[in-house]
C-alpha cells in the first residue's frame, strides 16, 4: 500500500496568514494527489485535484503543488471559514485509495 | 445535481453484520465508481472499497475478507455489508462517487452522502 504522511497534524494561524501543509508519499505517485477540506459535521469536499488543479468554485487562495513523492497544499491568506481539517489523498495504484492523517487548522 | 442519500443500522453487537445502502439521485448511475469510506470518531478517513455499475469491485485489502458490495442499477442504489463487526468498526460511514468519463476515471471523490453513524457495542 502507498502511505501518505501528512504534516503537521495541527496548526494555529491568524487571519491572513499563509498556511502550508505537506504530504509525502511512500513511493512515486506522479501527480495523483488530491486535497480535501472537512468542516465539523460535514463530509469532505475536494479542493485540489491532480496535485495542482483547483476544483470548480473553490476560492483561488487555495493551491497545491508537487509531484513524485512530495506535495504541498497552501492557503494564501487564511480566512475564518477555512477552519477545518485538511486531507491529502492518493489513488495512483489501486487498491487501496489512501488518505493522509489530516491537518486540523485553527485560528490563533 | 447529484445527491447521495444513505441509510442503515446504527447500533450493532460484535460479530453481527453491518449493512448500509445508498441511493443516488440526479446524474447518471452507470459509468461511475460508487465508493464507501469510513471515519472513526475523531479520526481520519479510511477507504473501504468501490463498485462499478457492472459489479466490478475494488476493495481495501485490510477489510476485503469481511466486505461485500453490490449494486442495483434499476434503483440507482449500491450497498455495503461488513461481516463479523467489532468495536473497531465503529465509525461514520460515507457513500460517495468517484466519477468517470467514457475514457478515464478521476482519482478523487467528488460527491458524498451525509454519512451514517454505525456503533458497535456489546
Amino acid at each position: 500500500d502507498i502511505q501518505m504522511t501528512q504534516s503537521p497534524s495541527s496548526l494555529s494561524a491568524s487571519v491572513g496568514d499563509r498556511v502550508t501543509i505537506t504530504c509525502q508519499a511512500s513511493q512515486d505517485i506522479g501527480t495523483d494527489v488530491n486535497w480535501y477540506q472537512q468542516k465539523p459535521g460535514e463530509a469532505p469536499k475536494v479542493l485540489i485535484y491532480d496535485a495542482s488543479n483547483l476544483q470548480t468554485g473553490v476560492p483561488s487562495r487555495f493551491s497545491g503543488s508537487g509531484s513524485g513523492i512530495d506535495f504541498t497544499f497552501t492557503i494564501s491568506g487564511l480566512q475564518p471559514e477555512d477552519v477545518a481539517t485538511y486531507y491529502c489523498q492518493q489513488y495512483e495504484n489501486l487498491p487501496p485509495l489512501t488518505f493522509g492523517g489530516g491537518t486540523k487548522v485553527q485560528l490563533k | 445535481q447529484v445527491r447521495l442519500q444513505q441509510w442503515g443500522a446504527g447500533l450493532l453487537k460484535p460479530s453481527e453484520t453491518l449493512s448500509l445502502t445508498c441511493t443516488v439521485y440526479g446524474g447518471s448511475f452507470n459509468g461511475h465508481y460508487w465508493t464507501w469510506i469510513r471515519q472513526p470518531p475523531g479520526k481520519g478517513l479510511e477507504w473501504i472499497g468501490e463498485i462499478f455499475h457492472t459489479g466490478t469491485t475494488n476493495c481495501n485489502p485490510s477489510l476485503e475478507s469481511r466486505v461485500s458490495m453490490s449494486v442495483d442499477t434499476a434503483k440507482s442504489q449500491f450497498s455495503l455489508r461488513v461481516s463479523s463487526v467489532t468495536v473497531a468498526d465503529t465509525a461514520l460511514y460515507y457513500c460517495a462517487r468517484r466519477s468517470c468519463s467514457p475514457t478515464t476515471c478521476n482519482t478523487w471523490i467528488d460527491y458524498w452522502g451525509q454519512g451514517a453513524l454505525v456503533s458497535v457495542s456489546s
